[in-house]
Order: structure tokens, then sequence, then C-alpha cells
């Protein structure tokens, strides 16, 4: 049992160019989140799914998309990256339960 | 949308001493409210959370209290060890479908 797994741990891209993060949930949860970490801005949501086929927007969804099509998998896209989006890519999950369980990050770097 | 504040950014206690965390948030419909802690290069871990029927809940040196009528909770630390050390994270919630996290607080517990 694995829980939650991301893909790649890092990257480093540059300006313009594009990538998907993999996010993996082995405990069927129906709810996925993705966040990005920045110092001293704590975690802020950029898109969720609370179920297969189904996104939504958070906090902050500009420059990135998402997609759902398997219950266990959530990809975040970054179709033309800026320097801005340097950051901490957590994903995470939950059941109907309240605890979200994360994923252990990727570190993605654009120059 | 909620807006979820943290005080303080940093703190620094004596090993076996106390330590309080505090968070406001804005929303009065909020009424599930997290922490998580964050060790260093790791992923955010769930410590424990309490829903607003409930005004303080306990699980051996931690416990949160929540003031609904202010819009404030915190939590406290008992009794700090070296391995409480970390980065904590307040979060606040209308219907547990989101998270709002505030901006972390770092831990430093002085041997």
């Amino acid at each position: 049992n694995a829980g939650v797994t991301q893909t790649p741990k890092f990257r480093v891209l540059k300006t313009g160019q594009s990538m998907t993060l993999l996010c993996a949930q082995d405990m069927n949860h129906e709810y996925m989140y993705w966040y990005r970490q920045d110092p001293g801005m704590g975690l802020r949501l950029i898109h969720y799914s609370v179920g297969e086929g189904t996104t939504a927007k958070g906090e902050v969804p500009d420059g990135y998309n998402v997609s759902r099509l398997k219950k266990q998998n959530f990809l975040l896209g970054l179709e033309s990256a800026a320097p801005s989006q340097t950051s901490v890519y957590f994903c995470a999950s939950r059941s109907l339960g309240d605890e979200q369980f994360f994923g252990p990050g990727t570190r993605l770097t654009v120059l | 949308g909620e807006n979820v504040e943290q005080h303080p950014s940093t703190l620094s206690v004596q090993e076996g001493d106390s330590a309080v965390i505090k968070c406001t948030y804005s929303d009065s419909a909020s009424n599930y409210f997290p922490w998580y802690k964050q060790e260093l290069g790791k992923r955010p871990q769930l410590i424990i959370d309490i829903r607003s029927n409930v005004g303080e809940k306990k699980d051996q040196r931690i416990a949160v209290t929540l003031n609904k009528t202010a819009k404030h909770f915190s939590l406290h630390i008992t009794e700090t060890q070296p391995e409480d050390s970390a980065v904590y994270f307040c979060a606040a919630s209308r219907n547990v479908e989101k998270l709002t996290f505030g901006t972390g607080t770092r831990l430093t517990i002085i041997p």
C-alpha cells in the first residue's frame, strides 16, 4: 500500500516549456487535490477533484490544467511554464472522511 | 472566500515548555479546523482536528481549542520535545471538501 505517490520528484524547466505532474493513490479515495507551497505562503489549492471525471478550480488555478480520467490518478499540467510557477507541488487525497493524505511533493524550478 | 491568518510565523521554546499557535478565520460558516505538521523536507501530516460543535479536543500532549464567536482556534503543545520541531499549518473549511491553509509557524524546540 504505497498511499499517495508523485512523479517526478524534481524537475527543472525552461520558460515556455510544458510538463505534466502525476499523482497516484491506491486508497480508492474519491477526492484528490493539487497544492503549491511557497515560502511564507503556506499551501494554496490549485485544482481539485471530487471524483473520477470531475475537476474544479481552487484558489490559484491560472496557468494550470488538470485531468482525472481514472479514479486513482490526478494529473497537473503546465502548458507554458513561467518562473512564477517555481514551487513545491503537493498532491493529496481523501476518502469521505476528513483527513487529507499528502504525497511526497515535486520540486519544480522554472528558469 | 475563506481567509486564514496564522501567528506567530516563528516560535522558539525551551524543551519541556508549552507552545501555542493561533489562527483566525473569516468565514463564519467554516466548521472544520485541522492542524498539519510538516517536518523539514517531508509531506504535511494531520496531527489533530476539530469540528465546530466541539470547543476543545486533546490527544496526549496536543490540544486544539476553538472559539466560534471570535472566529479563532489555537494549537497547544505541552511538554515540548525536540521531535516537535517542524512547521505547523492550521486550516479551515466550510464542508471539508476544500481546505484554506494558514501561512505556517516554524516551531523550534531548544534543548
